[in-house]
């Protein structure tokens, strides 16, 4: 059955350190993944997509089908990335959702 | 620029009331999605639909119903509010089978039942 797993439910690390939330998938197929972000009192929002190789406001990820993986890294973090991150598979018409993980940069 | 359009931030409500949230979006899209967003537990699908008067059950359906009358509007309702309904509820909408540009989302609607 497809599957995404966030194993950290919260994430707490200082300004200027290296972040890497973790998102494992579990699909028979080519997977699509995303990466969603919800800031404070904000509405939940598309951080970026695995088919764009981009990289947005610092973070990239890189799908590793081996390990089926889809981390979210940034080297140096910014008090402004405190917020809520979610991944997310494809499958159908719909996306199948981590349970997400609150990330808290430290001053 | 609002997009995607929810009618209430935060609604109480009293045990067996009858409760509708709505939903709309301007942007035309085919797909509509009905969310309850609760910590630790991510995101759960309630319901959705891909065209008009067309609906289809999600993960956790049972205590709810929806109605999609119109393209751009996507109402969910609480038959009998219950107590384990109070969260948040997220609406979403995406355009026809391009999931992969991503879902817009609404503000949310915090609903609690007392």
């Amino acid at each position: 059955a497809q599957r995404v797993t966030q194993p950290e439910k919260l994430l707490s690390v200082f300004k200027g350190a290296p972040v890497e939330l973790k998102c494992n998938y579990s699909y028979s197929g080519s997977p699509e993944l995303f990466w969603y972000v919800q800031y404070s009192r904000q509405r939940l929002q598309l951080l970026l997509r695995h088919i764009s190789r981009e990289s947005i406001k610092g973070f990239t990820a890189d799908l590793n089908k081996g390990e089926t993986s889809f981390h979210l890294k940034k080297p140096f973090a910014q008090e402004e990335d405190s917020a809520m991150y979610y991944c997310a598979l494809k499958w159908n018409y719909q996306l199948i959702w981590g349970a997400g993980t609150k990330l808290i940069i430290k001053p | 620029d609002v997009k995607v359009t929810q009618s209430s931030r935060y609604l109480v409500k009293r045990t067996g009331e009858k409760v509708f949230l709505e939903c709309v979006q301007d942007m035309d899209h085919e797909n509509m999605f009905w969310y309850r967003q609760d910590p630790g537990l991510g995101l759960r699908l309630i319901y959705f639909s891909y065209d008009v008067k067309m609906k289809e059950k999600g993960d956790i359906p049972e205590g709810y119903s929806v109605s999609r009358e119109k393209k751009e509007r996507f109402s969910l309702i609480l038959e009998s509010a219950s107590t384990n309904q109070t969260s948040m509820y997220l609406c979403a909408s995406t355009p026809g089978s391009q999931v992969n540009y991503g879902y817009t989302f609404g503000s949310g609607t915090r609903l609690t039942v007392v």
